[in-house]
């Protein structure tokens, strides 16, 4: 099955600078990769997603960024702020399963 | 958040009881997810439903069962609770108007004594 890797586990940055995210996945037929924000004591929440025809989407502050090549994808915040701590989580999907990072607690410091 | 909520939200319950978990969505999704949440191991698929009837393993599917017997409920029952299936449970959809993108619930959480 697939398997997918996130790192660093951990971030830490000060405000207004930028945090990147590293995932890599395994299986080449996935297609679809989400990126969720979960907040202390809250749901995963949908931030941005990309499908495997595009190497690069952004709203806003945040961008994720795929090779299919190499089989990884990246999310990219921007002009940090403190409420963008949180725990960010990578996924990898060929449609109906979804397969997920380990996560990585995002730290912004003013 | 994408018409789904699960009940209960909290949950103690002893070793050895069987315990059911409500999942209900609104929106007539086509897939439903259940997840376990631990530290260190992100989110886990459980099982998940592709229809009404139609379901299929996880990776953590041991001590796990499952039913959904309508569109808009997925139940996830463990027969005899234990320790080790203390986590935070959340059920997700997937399959609607949007697509593959996946919503979650809020969340229950299990503890078990």
């Amino acid at each position: 099955g697939e398997n997918v890797e996130q790192h660093p586990s951990t971030l830490s940055v000060q405000e207004g600078d930028s945090a990147v995210i590293k995932c890599t996945y395994s299986d080449s037929a996935s297609n679809y990769f989400p990126w969720y924000k979960q907040e202390l004591g809250k749901r995963p929440q949908l931030i941005i997603d990309i499908r495997s025809n595009v190497g690069e989407k952004k709203d806003q502050r945040i961008a994720v960024t795929l090779n299919k090549t190499a089989k990884h994808f990246s999310l990219h915040i921007t002009e940090t702020q403190p409420e963008d701590s949180a725990v960010y989580f990578c996924a990898a999907s060929t449609g109906n399963q979804f397969y997920f990072g380990t996560g990585t607690s995002l730290t912004v410091i003013p | 958040d994408a018409g789904i909520t699960q009940s209960p939200r909290h949950k103690v319950t002893e070793t050895g009881t069987p315990v059911t978990l409500r999942c209900h969505q609104t929106e007539n999704h086509r897939y439903m997810y259940w997840y376990r949440q631990d530290p260190g191991h992100g989110l886990r698929l459980i099982h998940y439903s592709y229809g009404v009837k139609d379901t299929d393993k996880g990776e953590v599917s041991d001590g796990y069962s499952v039913s959904r017997s309508k569109t808009e409920d997925f139940l996830l029952t463990l027969e005899s609770a234990t320790s080790s299936q203390t986590s935070v449970y959340f059920c997700a959809i997937s399959g609607g108007l949007r697509g593959n993108e996946q919503f979650f619930g809020p969340g229950t959480r299990l503890t078990v004594l």
